[in-house]
This record gives C-alpha cells, sequence and structure tokens, in this order.
C-alpha cells in the first residue's frame, strides 16, 4: 500500500511554454500533498505544502505565480510551471501523507529548452 | 539554518561489510524520524523509521539507532551488499515538517 504516481516522467518543452505534472495517490487519500524540487547529487528541496480544498503553502523564495499547485481532490495535486525557463529544469518529486509518513511519487525530470 | 545535519556525504563499503550513516538534530520538538533510500532517477522511498521513545529499531538488515540525550540517530546496514548502493537521506519530522539531512551516497564495492 500507499503508492504515489506521477506523471509525466519526464517532459522537455521549449521556454515560455506552461507544463503540468501530476501526483496521485494510488491507495489511499492524502490530505497533504508536498512538492520538492531537488538538483543533482542534493537533498530534497520543499517547494510548498498543498492541502485538499485550501490553497497551498509556499516556502519562501518560491514564486507562487510561477509554479501553480492544485489539490482539487483527496487523490489528486498538481504542479504548473507557468512560462518555463531552462534555469526550471530539474527534478520534481511529489510526496502524499499518510498518517505519520509521507510517501514518494517516482519524480517527473523536466528540461526546458 | 541546516535543522538536520548528516555524515559523511559519501560512504564506500565492501561487500558483506557494515554501512553507517549519521545523523543530528536541534529541535528538541522532533518526534518522527525516518530514513529513506534513493537510487538515481527515482523518488525516494520509506525505509525504516524511529520515534524517540525507542533507541533502536531493527528491519531486517536496517537498523536505526537512536540517542535522545544527544540528539543523534544512525542507519546501520549489516551486510551490505551491492544493491544497498543508493543515496540515503535521513529526516526529521514534527505536525506536518518534514526536514532532511543532505544526503550519503553509499556505493557497495563487490
Amino acid at each position: 500500500g500507499a503508492v504515489v504516481s506521477q506523471h509525466p516522467s519526464w517532459v522537455i518543452c521549449k521556454s515560455g511554454t506552461s507544463v503540468k505534472i501530476e501526483c496521485r495517490s494510488l491507495d489511499f487519500q492524502a490530505t497533504t500533498m508536498f512538492w520538492y524540487r531537488q538538483f543533482p547529487k542534493q537533498s530534497l528541496m520543499l517547494m510548498a505544502t498543498s492541502n485538499e480544498g485550501s490553497k497551498a503553502t509556499y516556502e519562501q523564495g518560491v514564486e507562487k505565480d510561477k509554479f501553480l499547485i492544485n489539490h482539487a481532490s483527496l487523490t489528486l495535486s498538481t504542479l504548473t510551471v507557468t512560462s518555463a525557463h531552462p534555469e526550471d529544469s530539474s527534478f520534481y518529486i511529489c510526496s502524499a501523507r499518510r498518517e505519520r509518513e509521507q510517501y514518494f511519487g517516482p519524480g517527473t525530470r523536466l528540461t526546458v529548452t | 539554518q541546516q535543522q538536520v545535519k548528516q555524515s559523511p556525504q559519501s560512504l564506500i563499503v565492501q561487500k558483506g561489510g557494515i554501512s553507517i550513516i549519521n545523523c543530528a538534530y536541534e529541535n528538541t520538538a522532533f518526534d518522527y524520524f525516518p530514513w529513506y533510500q534513493q537510487f538515481p532517477g527515482k523518488g525516494p522511498a520509506l525505509l525504516i523509521a524511529i520515534r524517540p521513545d525507542v533507541s533502536e529499531k531493527k528491519e531486517g538488515r536496517f537498523t536505526i539507532s537512536f540517542n535522545k540525550s544527544a540528539k543523534q540517530f544512525s542507519l546501520h546496514i549489516m551486510d551490505s551488499q551491492p544493491g544497498d548502493s543508493a543515496t540515503y537521506f535521513c529526516a526529521a519530522s514534527r505536525v506536518n515538517q518534514f526536514y532532511f539531512g543532505t544526503g550519503t551516497s553509499l556505493t557497495v564495492i563487490p
């Protein structure tokens, strides 16, 4: 149990376009989901905490107008990178909280050309 | 301020040996301490976790040792195998907040 999926697993887009990443908890309901960004050989950097039915809480330094997060249901949260630029290229990972633990998705590799 | 300090940054161990990764924290309000294993290009996966009222927890070849007074905890991997080669992250949590260590890249040599 406690499976989290992400889609797509990788995406290449042109600079200036928007990209949406989906995060789903497949076998449990999650009132809280987290979005992370990870650079090569570095730790996880929390971008925002998403609660179902309310606005996401963004970490300091994360542009909420650029990284739009929607947690429309207890099993789905989406991250939209708007007007993507090459510096947004990264590995994006979501997680869903169940009880005391958070379970991670497999990640999405975003490359902006 | 780094809430959780993790060491070493990288570790090379012979097959069959013991891998030890250490973490330290400052905030005594943390009440949950998980360890995650991450393979390249994949998301982290929960390996084992402990609460501060327990000094040790063992699951198969993986053991967490917890020292509440020293505010330190460590992961021991017994009989390390090449398949254990991955990056390991410790974390400390309270309520809805998780703070991650900087990660340890483990390489197990056959």
